[in-house]
Formats: structure tokens, C-alpha cells, sequence
């Protein structure tokens, strides 16, 4: 059974910092991985798809890595904004579904 | 281009009560997808429907039922609510079931069993 796991919950950072949200799943089969943003309340707003054969993706500020054998991504937000502030998951696709990880919650700080 | 549409943004039920959401894909998209997002989580997969038929099933209850229409549009079914239902309900739609292909998900709908 595939389980993705964002680690930490939640996270608060000073504007400006460039930081990194990592996540792990435990099932190397994956078609591709997304990380996704939600803002309070919303639905899902897709940031970013790494098919299984690619490296990384860049969109933007935003660069996320996949590093499929070692079960790993991680998410780059260069000079974060206050509006970077929301949860972000990511979610990994095996045959029908996308499993997804509980997401962290950013908080940037002016 | 309109993305993935879903209907009703809220709803308030009754336990015991019987709910139908309805969710319209992006032009062109034959698969429909649903997940359930409970507050705090991450969405779990419920169905996946393909050319009308079910390709896929999470882990939910047989109150839980689906089904797609020829215009690819589709409705989530939920018999004998209880408290635990209340979630926000997503849609997701893709050009086919291959992993391959991204899913592009609606604004949801938040469903408030009392």
C-alpha cells in the first residue's frame, strides 16, 4: 500500500527565505508525482508534475525535484512572499488514484 | 476554457439523509475522478469512472456510490449520511485513465452533515 508523508506539519518562515518541503513515499511504481497548493477552504491548484522518467520540473519561483528510487521529492520556493502562505501536498499516481501525503502548512511572515 | 466544474459549492444534511453532488469535466476529458478531503487530511481516493464504467475503487463504504454520464459528466452518491461524511468533496477530471495524464481538479464541494 503506498503512503506518502510530508514532514513537518507546518512551518513558518521570515519573507524573503528560500526554503525546501520534502516528501516521501514508500512505493517506487509511480506513473508521476504533483505537488499541489490549497489556500483555506479551496480546492487544489496543481504547482508542478514530474513524470517518472524526469528529473525535475520548474515553473516560476518553484522547483521540484523527484528522486523516484530513493522514494523522495522535494519542493523549492525561491524568495518566499507572504502570498506563498497555504498548505501544500504533494500526491503520487499509481494506476486509477493519486495518493496524497497530509501536506505542510506554510506560513511566510512579513 | 471553463476547468472542472462542481455542484453545490455547500450543502447542509441531516444524518441518515441522502446527498448527490455533480461534477462536469474539462471539454474533452473522458475520466472522472473523486476524492474526499476530511479537515486536516490529505484527499482520499473514492472512484474513478472511464467511458461510463468504474476503473477504480478506494476504500469507502457501499453507501458510497458513482457514476458518469455519455456527456462525461458524473454524480457521487451518498446514502444514509453520518457525521463523519462531512468533508470537502473533489473532482478531478483527465483524457484517460493512464497514469500518464494529469488531473485537474474543481473548487469542490463542502458538504456539512449536522
Amino acid at each position: 500500500k503506498q503512503e506518502v508523508t510530508q514532514i513537518p506539519a507546518a512551518l513558518s518562515v521570515p519573507e524573503g527565505e528560500n526554503l525546501v518541503l520534502n516528501c516521501s513515499f514508500t512505493d517506487s511504481a509511480i506513473y508521476n508525482l504533483q505537488w499541489f497548493r490549497q489556500d483555506p477552504g479551496k480546492g487544489l491548484t496543481s504547482l508542478l508534475l514530474i513524470q517518472s522518467s524526469q528529473r525535475e520540473q520548474t515553473s516560476g519561483r518553484l522547483n521540484a525535484s523527484l528522486d523516484k528510487s530513493s522514494g523522495r521529492s522535494t519542493l523549492y520556493i525561491a524568495a518566499s512572499q507572504p502570498g506563498d502562505s497555504a498548505t501544500y501536498l504533494c500526491a503520487v499516481r499509481a494506476n486509477s488514484k493519486l495518493t496524497f501525503g497530509k501536506g505542510i502548512t506554510l506560513s511566510v511572515r512579513p | 476554457d471553463a476547468g472542472v466544474t462542481q455542484s453545490p459549492t455547500h450543502l447542509i444534511k441531516t444524518r441518515g439523509q441522502h446527498v448527490t453532488l455533480r461534477c462536469s469535466p474539462i471539454s474533452g476529458h473522458k475520466s472522472v475522478s473523486w476524492y474526499q478531503q476530511v479537515l486536516g487530511q490529505g484527499p482520499q481516493f473514492i472512484f474513478q469512472y472511464y467511458e461510463k464504467e468504474e476503473r477504480g475503487r478506494g476504500n469507502f463504504p457501499d453507501r458510497f456510490s458513482a457514476r458518469q454520464f455519455p456527456n462525461y459528466s458524473s454524480e457521487l452518491n451518498v446514502n444514509a449520511l453520518l457525521l463523519g461524511d462531512s468533508a470537502l468533496y473533489l473532482c478531478a477530471s483527465s483524457l484517460a485513465t493512464s497514469g500518464a495524464y494529469e488531473q485537474y481538479f474543481g473548487p469542490g464541494t463542502r458538504l456539512t452533515v449536522t
